[in-house]
């Protein structure tokens, strides 16, 4: 089945280590997208990339930069956590940015500062 | 500023019928989606609404009126397996989703 993938489910790292959380489709779609969701709240967009157009939403803190080397693959790097940076993190994809694409989300990962 | 409302929880019983409403100020509008999230699972697709009217799906059906900026999802026939958050998104000139923080929907037996 075509689909969303991210690893890992759980990631712990340290304060100030830096981590990158990965995701991968099958689903052929030109958009990526990485969320940042807390308990209870809206996710929250952090950058997508239309095919290797990288966007960075206004409020996104440079500790957090992505890479998109091909179409199936996108990254996350958290240069140095914070305990404010503990959240799931969601990857997701459309087929385009435009119309009624819903976008397909991966399992998640679920970040933890220690 | 963007806004999106929905109520933080809802309780219902088993069986019944539930309606959960979303009123949403963006800056133009190109649909409204509806998202089902199980706790520590990811968001996935119920519904998108783009015309007025209501558009039903099985046991579910989305409502929106573009107007009034409300839309409603409206589940019947309740499932214990129904009891989930529900996010609404809007999506504003920009085809970007502006995205509510979800009702939590609680299903009694």
């Amino acid at each position: 089945d075509a689909m969303v993938i991210q690893n890992p489910r759980y990631q712990v790292t340290q304060f100030g280590k830096p981590v990158t959380l990965s995701c991968s489709q099958t689903l052929n779609h030109n958009v990526m997208y990485w969320y940042q969701q807390k308990s209870s709240q809206a996710p929250k967009l952090l950058f997508h990339y239309y095919d290797k157009d990288f966007n960075n939403e206004a409020d996104t803190p440079d500790n957090f930069q992505s890479r998109r080397p091909n179409t199936s693959f996108c990254f996350l790097d958290i240069r140095s956590p914070g305990l404010g940076d503990a959240a799931m993190y969601l990857c997701a994809t459309s087929r385009d940015i435009e119309g009624n694409q819903p976008q397909h989300f991966g399992d998640g990962t679920r970040l933890s500062i220690l | 500023g963007q806004n999106i409302d929905q109520p933080t929880e809802m309780t219902a019983t088993e069986g019944a019928i539930v309606q959960i409403n979303c009123t949403y100020q963006t800056s133009g509008f190109n649909g409204l989606f509806w998202y089902q999230q199980h706790a520590g699972e990811a968001p996935t697709f119920l519904s998108y609404n783009v015309l007025d009217g209501l558009e039903e799906k099985g046991r579910f059906s989305s409502f929106l009126s573009r107007s009034k900026g409300y839309s409603y999802l409206l589940l019947k026939e309740l499932q214990m397996k129904d009891s989930a958050s529900y996010l609404c998104a809007a999506l504003d000139s920009n085809y970007q989703l502006i995205w509510g923080a979800g009702t939590k929907l609680i299903i009694k037996p």
